[in-house]
């Protein structure tokens, strides 16, 4: 089915590890972002693409990187993990309306669950 | 800058009863409104939208108008099922390059037979 793609499921890192959070979509979306989910505090956007090859920083982007050299794919790099990037992460993808508000939504993954010890 | 508030929770109901979930919003220009729900272990799913003023979304039952005076896109439905025990996100695009999208914190509504 069409839509969008995160691997891994769960994951279980070290405090100092690094990893790479895959996201894939197959609907041709200009727009890809990554959202993290804590308890009581919503969604807080990551890191967002207009297209291949522009990425830009949301509101929490300090110990991820990320980029984007396909329109399908949209990894998050983890650099070195920490206990507070324990987190359930979301990857969201859209098609890009150019400001003229036609409220096209995201399309989400299912997400990765990711504990760091 | 721009955001949206939506009422805490947990709600909890009883089936059949009426649901109100309260969301507001600011900000500039002309956004799109949008209803996310999240059923346990699953990513957030599209629920209704409205992209202009006094535009009625709905789906499933549910709906919300966008009230562009009170600046407001409340979500209603007239009887809820235990199925319907999720977690609801208000949410907002600004319609500006980059489609900035905000959430609000959700809404955590359990429904009880």
């Amino acid at each position: 089915n069409a839509g969008v793609t995160q691997t891994p499921k769960f994951q279980v890192l070290k405090t100092g590890q690094s990893m790479t959070l895959q996201c894939a979509q197959d609907m041709n979306h200009e727009y890809m972002s990554w959202y993290r989910q804590d308890p009581g505090m919503g969604l807080r956007l990551i890191h967002y693409s207009v297209g291949a090859g522009i990425t830009d920083q949301g509101e929490v982007p300090n110990g991820y990187n990320v980029s984007r050299s396909t329109t399908e794919d949209f990894p998050l790099r983890l650099l070195s993990a920490a206990p507070s990037q324990t987190s359930v992460y979301f990857c969201a993808s859209s098609y890009s309306d150019g400001g003229r508000g036609l409220g096209y939504g995201y399309t989400f993954g299912s997400g990765t669950r990711l504990t760091v010890v | 800058g721009d955001s949206v508030t939506q009422m805490e929770g947990p709600v909890t109901l009883s089936e059949e009863a009426f649901l109100t979930i309260n969301c507001t919003y600011t900000a500039t220009g002309y956004p799109s409104l949008f209803w996310y729900v999240q059923y346990p272990g699953e990513g957030l799913q599209l629920l209704l939208k409205a992209t202009k003023a006094d535009d009625k979304g709905s789906n499933k039952g549910f709906e919300a108008t966008y009230r562009k005076e009170t600046t407001s896109f409340h979500l209603e439905k007239g009887s809820v099922q235990v199925s319907d025990s999720a977690v609801y996100f208000c949410a907002l695009d600004t319609s500006n390059t980059g489609n900035q999208f905000y959430f609000g914190t959700g809404t955590s509504l359990t429904v009880i037979p």
